[in-house]
């Protein structure tokens, strides 16, 4: 049973707009998610977390915004840039999603 | 800073045989972690070392696999004997200490095919 669910494989969406990944888990006792990004032939990089006490956290162009009672998050870049496209995991408690991948379109 | 060093980065062998990765953490960090990642899959978490201790192996297939982290510095995988099914993107990471909110630098990774 997947703790920690990415529901869509792949996402395109034009240069300039917003990305919005989606992240889903079943277990209430966690109280961290992070998000990862990851290129080809690299380890995953740390990109953003938010802690269950908080509903959003931003850094910059990348936003998490976090729903307790839906056991829903998700990830906000905007504007989208050529070099955000990647493999995007979300985590907790060191599990992880099976990811999705962005593909940004000039 | 260094980042995490692992090696080797591409193995290839033969199904039954021995296969063993090293991992070298970030200088300072007590955390480490081994990941297999399959293909379409996220990281699947291993083994968690709290120095040289273990924290949680729950998930490492101990009939075959083993993992070590000799004065809690660098760290080896093994396999042995290796399944097709065990062909996959092996991780180490390493994190400052092992709390939900620390985050976790990943080295490249080593990927195994096992024929």
């Amino acid at each position: 049973d997947q703790q920690v669910k990415q529901n869509s494989p792949s996402l395109s969406v034009q240069e300039g707009r917003i990305s919005i990944l989606n992240c889903d888990y079943t277990n209430s006792m966690f109280d961290y998610f992070l998000w990862y990004k990851k290129y080809p032939a690299e380890g995953p990089t740390f990109l953003i977390s938010i802690s269950s006490i908080k509903d959003k956290n931003e850094d910059g162009r990348f936003t998490v915004f976090l729903n307790k009672s839906a056991k829903h998050l998700s990830l906000h870049i905007v504007p989208s840039q050529p070099g955000d496209s990647a493999v995007y995991f979300c985590a907790a408690e060191g599990i992880f999603g099976k990811g999705t991948r962005l593909h940004i379109l000039p | 800073e260094a980042g995490v060093a692992q090696s080797p980065r591409y193995k290839i062998i033969e199904k039954r045989q021995s296969v063993a990765f090293w991992c070298n953490p970030i200088s300072g960090h007590a955390t480490l972690y081994w990941y297999q990642q399959i293909l379409g899959q996220g990281p699947k978490l291993l083994i968690q070392f709290q120095n040289n201790g273990v924290v949680d192996d729950s998930q490492l297939p101990k009939d075959r696999f083993s993992a070590e982290r000799l004065k809690g510095v660098d760290s080896t995988l093994k396999i042995q004997p290796a399944k097709l099914e065990d062909s996959a993107v092996y991780l180490c990471a390493s994190s400052l200490i092992g709390q939900s909110y620390n985050e976790q630098f990943f080295g490249p990774g080593t990927r195994l095919t096992v024929l």
